[in-house]
């Protein structure tokens, strides 16, 4: 089985300020780590996947996560963030050769302010 | 387009009566998933499909049934054995099980 520790609930940060997201997993086999991102009352939409082959994966509105697998981690970051950015973040596992069964984690809110 | 359509985005019972919340998808997906979020517990599983008349129990599937005779529906009924029904419902599908997932924007369920 797998699990996925996301130790902060809130991070709250200054827009265009950097920021980093934390996502720590447990697994005896080999895994996919995803990254979703939740608007208010709204659906999860898919922000970044690693499945294989380059530990750094990037999404298209500028952040990036990267596999450590001697850490099991799979931090989230951006460089610089915007208002637009406020949301929750999921981080989630699954076992490899399927994404079926996903475990997620509780999730982190990040709340940009000016 | 092709997406994912829950109805409703809310919906309001009576404790003790049976409610079901419709899930559609268009994107030609075979696999389909219900997940129940409560606040600071993330999302947890109730069912899943990977195929029509199949299907297979979550992590929490008690006082949940489904049922799937079309590809591109995946119906979830709260029974009255369900204890606290109470939650947002996800509905979510993926070409296969070894892809990503694509979430529907999720019904708010209330029994008072």
């Amino acid at each position: 089985a797998q699990s996925v520790t996301q130790l902060d609930s809130q991070v709250p940060v200054f827009e265009e300020a950097p920021v980093e997201l934390r996502c720590n997993y447990s697994s005896s086999v080999s895994v996919y780590l995803f990254w979703y991102v939740q608007y208010p009352n709204q659906g999860l939409q898919l922000l970044l996947k690693y499945l294989s082959g380059s530990t750094l994966v990037e999404s298209i509105n500028g952040f990036e996560a990267e596999f450590n697998k001697s850490q099991t981690s799979f931090h989230l970051r951006k460089p610089s963030v915007h208002i637009s950015d406020t949301a929750e973040y999921f981080c989630a596992v699954s076992r490899t050769g399927t994404a079926s069964k996903l475990t997620f984690g509780t999730g982190t809110r990040l709340q940009v302010t000016l | 387009d092709g997406g994912i359509t829950q109805s409703p985005k809310y919906l309001f019972r009576k404790e003790g009566q049976n409610v079901t919340l419709s899930c559609e998808q268009n994107l030609n997906h075979d696999a389909m998933y219900w997940y129940r979020q409560d606040p600071g517990q993330g999302l947890r599983l109730i069912y899943y499909s990977q195929i029509v008349n199949d299907f297979q129990k979550g992590d929490i599937a008690e006082g949940y049934s489904v049922s799937r005779e079309k590809k591109e529906s995946f119906p979830l009924t709260v029974t009255s054995a369900q204890k606290n029904p109470t939650a947002f419902y996800l509905c979510a599908s993926s070409q296969g099980t070894a892809d990503e997932q694509y979430f529907g924007p999720g019904t708010r369920l209330t029994v008072t």
